[in-house]
């Protein structure tokens, strides 16, 4: 069964910096493209970053170019997503999903 | 940026009726798009890819269709568990999008 977890969320002050993780199990990480995707409080879904099977290709949203940094750890099955100069408008639960799968998400606040 | 437009953004329905839910490019995508539903609480749940690809384990009920800029999503005899908010989504062009959403609710 996949399973995808993600971890690292909580509450920081703009300005701060967050890194997120993502455990994956139950199927081929290495063989599969992984995205972030967020979703503001009682709102609908943004993509935010891309990243391909090697890592050697990286695609974001506008609004988090030069923030957000996405990579991976295919030895560790793993996706993270660092969150550098965060805003308020950053504020969402990010989930890890592949082309098939979401994990359950984890709550970033930003606010002082 | 590729805009996709859903409609109508809530559908009061009763359980067996048919759900048609639209969604509708900016420019063209070809088949490059899936639909999600998401419950309260939910994470989101991948039902259709490739415009008509069911997912695996979703029933035959929901059905996806179109290509180009228009597609649609059809759920042939509504259930009680498919009252939800149902999303769909380019992976045709950087960034990747998602439509605002409809929201299917119990008439």
């Amino acid at each position: 069964e996949v399973h995808l977890v993600e971890s690292g969320g909580g509450l920081v002050q703009p300005g701060g910096s967050l890194r997120l993780s993502c455990a994956a199990s139950g199927f081929t990480f290495s063989s599969h493209r992984m995205n972030w995707v967020r979703q503001a409080p009682g709102k609908g879904l943004e993509w935010v970053a891309n990243i391909k099977q090697d890592g050697s290709e990286k695609n974001y949203v506008d609004s988090v170019k030069g923030r957000f940094t996405i990579s991976r750890d295919n030895a560790k099955n793993s996706l993270y997503l660092q969150m550098n100069s965060l805003r308020a408008e950053d504020t969402a639960v990010y989930y890890c999903a592949s082309n098939y799968e979401w994990g359950q998400g984890t709550l970033v606040t930003v606010s002082s | 940026e590729i805009v996709l437009t859903q409609s109508p953004a809530t559908l009061s329905l009763s359980p067996g009726e048919r759900a048609t839910l639209s969604c509708r490019a900016s420019q063209s995508v070809s088949s490059y798009l899936a639909w999600y539903q998401q419950k309260p609480g939910q994470a989101p749940r991948l039902l259709i890819s490739d415009a008509s690809s069911r997912a695996t384990g979703i029933p035959a009920r929901f059905s996806g269709s179109g290509s180009g800029t228009d597609f649609t999503l059809t759920i042939s005899s509504l259930e009680p568990e498919d009252f939800a908010v149902y999303y769909c989504q380019q992976r045709s062009n950087w960034p990747l999008t998602f439509g605002q959403g409809t929201r299917l609710e119990i008439k």
